[in-house]
């Protein structure tokens, strides 16, 4: 069973649209969550870290739950620039290892 | 700025060749880490470092090998022995812990092929 699943997409939406995202991590002892960003060929750039008590940046909002060991994200009134791939990620309290999903799709459309 | 350097950005490699990808960090992070993605999927741990001197092997290390003589530096070298070396491989550090200010940095990747 993988670290972390994502649904990887696509997700094909217009511009304006509401769209979240799902995760879901194994390892109970995860202790750091994230959500990054990556463009087509480019690196990963993290997008926001994930807090318990679920935390917003703008359009973006992102919450945990850790008794179902989930993490979502939630884009608001997309942009044509939201088109990219989105990881989840979870970091380990042992070795500091970062987990990654294989990523969520999302192709905004005028 | 602060951050972390691959190079090259593009590496072509012969069969049978040894090669070695550049990656360099002035972040002061001790955690340093390499990764592999293949199209259309996600990263894959190769090997990890919490310390200068220290290295351990990830999920796919057969064929690579790293070294930690510096805090800032960690090569990568994708021997003969990987059997299909052609992927995107990026670099990565972190501070340790948990918490605020403890994600991973990237730097801008290494595009390796095989002719």
């Amino acid at each position: 069973r993988k670290e972390v699943e994502q649904d990887p997409g696509p997700f094909n939406v217009p511009e304006g649209a509401t769209v979240a995202f799902n995760c879901t991590y194994s390892n109970s002892a995860s202790q750091s969550f994230f959500w990054y960003r990556q463009d087509c060929r480019k690196e990963p750039k993290l997008l926001m870290s994930v807090y318990s008590s679920g935390n917003e940046d703008g359009r973006f909002t992102a919450q945990l739950n850790r008794a179902s060991q989930y993490i979502s994200l939630l884009i608001r009134d997309s942009k044509l620039s939201d088109s990219a791939t989105y990881l989840c990620v979870v970091k380990s309290y042992n070795f500091n290892k970062f987990y990654f999903g294989s990523g969520t799709k999302l192709n905004v459309k005028p | 700025d602060g951050g972390i350097t691959q190079s090259p950005k593009y590496l072509f490699r012969k069969e049978g060749q040894n090669v070695t990808l550049s990656c360099e960090q002035n972040l002061n992070h001790d955690a340093m880490y390499w990764y592999r993605q293949d199209p259309g999927q996600g990263l894959r741990l190769i090997y990890y470092s919490q310390i200068v001197n220290d290295f351990q092997k990830g999920d796919i290390a057969e064929g690579y090998s790293v070294s930690r003589e510096k805090k800032e530096s960690f090569p990568l070298t994708v021997t003969s022995a990987q059997k299909n070396p052609t992927a995107f491989y990026l670099c990565a550090s972190s501070n340790p812990g948990q918490g605020l200010g403890t994600e991973a940095f990237f730097g801008q990747g290494t595009r390796l092929t095989v002719v």
